[in-house]
């Protein structure tokens, strides 16, 4: 079975610009996490979606919103990009029984 | 909410030592989980451990639930295995992070 596959891997954008980062989880899995992660602060949660729904969501701004398609891959948008938002923004996919995640590779987004 | 502690957070070692890596949780959880992130960036679930004892290779993990922490045992340490280490726990729909315990193997 293919891993979680991210794209893009990097990114440069400039402040007040929006991003649009993908994921697609493993095949059968229904289940999608993203993470934002930064030096010294670990791992934060941003979002999870499951069969197109949005289960549960983090401490973060609205500029932060994310969606989920019928076949499972989804789509996280950061709009009006802030330095701040520099970051390795991780998604994981589980399957149905057990939330056992799994990792993709990761998008490093740099706000210049 | 839950809060993970995770210590130490930092351990240096040398090559074909052993270490042991722990992870305190505030509440009870019905889901925990041990990640090991590499230098590039890439997580690697190693253990899906709410409770018991498993053992893959040169790591082991124990959780005793009742508790509430767990502990990661890794034999042997070779420099493939530093990076650093997180436990999450939680529940199916959310997991809390620990900070991480950074591991560095020196040769």
């Amino acid at each position: 079975k293919a891993g979680v596959t991210q794209t893009p891997r990097y990114l440069i954008k400039t402040r007040g610009q929006q991003v649009t980062l993908s994921c697609s989880p493993i095949s059968g899995h229904r289940s999608v996490s993203w993470y934002q992660q930064t030096p010294g602060q670990g791992l934060q949660f941003l979002f999870e979606y499951f069969s197109e729904t949005q289960r549960n969501k983090g401490n973060f701004p609205g500029r932060f919103s994310g969606r989920q398609f019928s076949n499972s891959r989804s789509e996280m948008n950061v709009s009006t990009l802030e330095l701040g938002d520099s970051a390795l923004y991780l998604c994981a996919s589980s399957p149905i029984a057990k939330n056992i995640q799994y990792f993709g590779a990761g998008t490093r987004l740099s706000v210049l | 909410g839950i809060q993970v502690e995770q210590s130490p957070p930092d351990l240096i070692l040398q090559e074909g030592a052993n270490s042991t890596l722990r992870c305190n949780f505030s509440d009870s959880v019905n889901n925990l989980q041990w990640f090991h992130q590499n230098p590039w960036g890439q997580l690697i679930n190693l253990f899906y451990i709410p409770s018991g004892t498993k053992q893959n290779g040169r790591l082991s993990a124990t959780t005793v639930a009742t508790e509430r922490y767990s502990l990661l045992y890794i034999s042997s340490s070779q420099t493939t295995d530093s990076g650093v280490y997180f436990c999450a726990g939680g529940s199916n729909y959310q997991l809390i992070w620990g900070a991480g315990t950074k591991l560095i193997i020196k040769p």
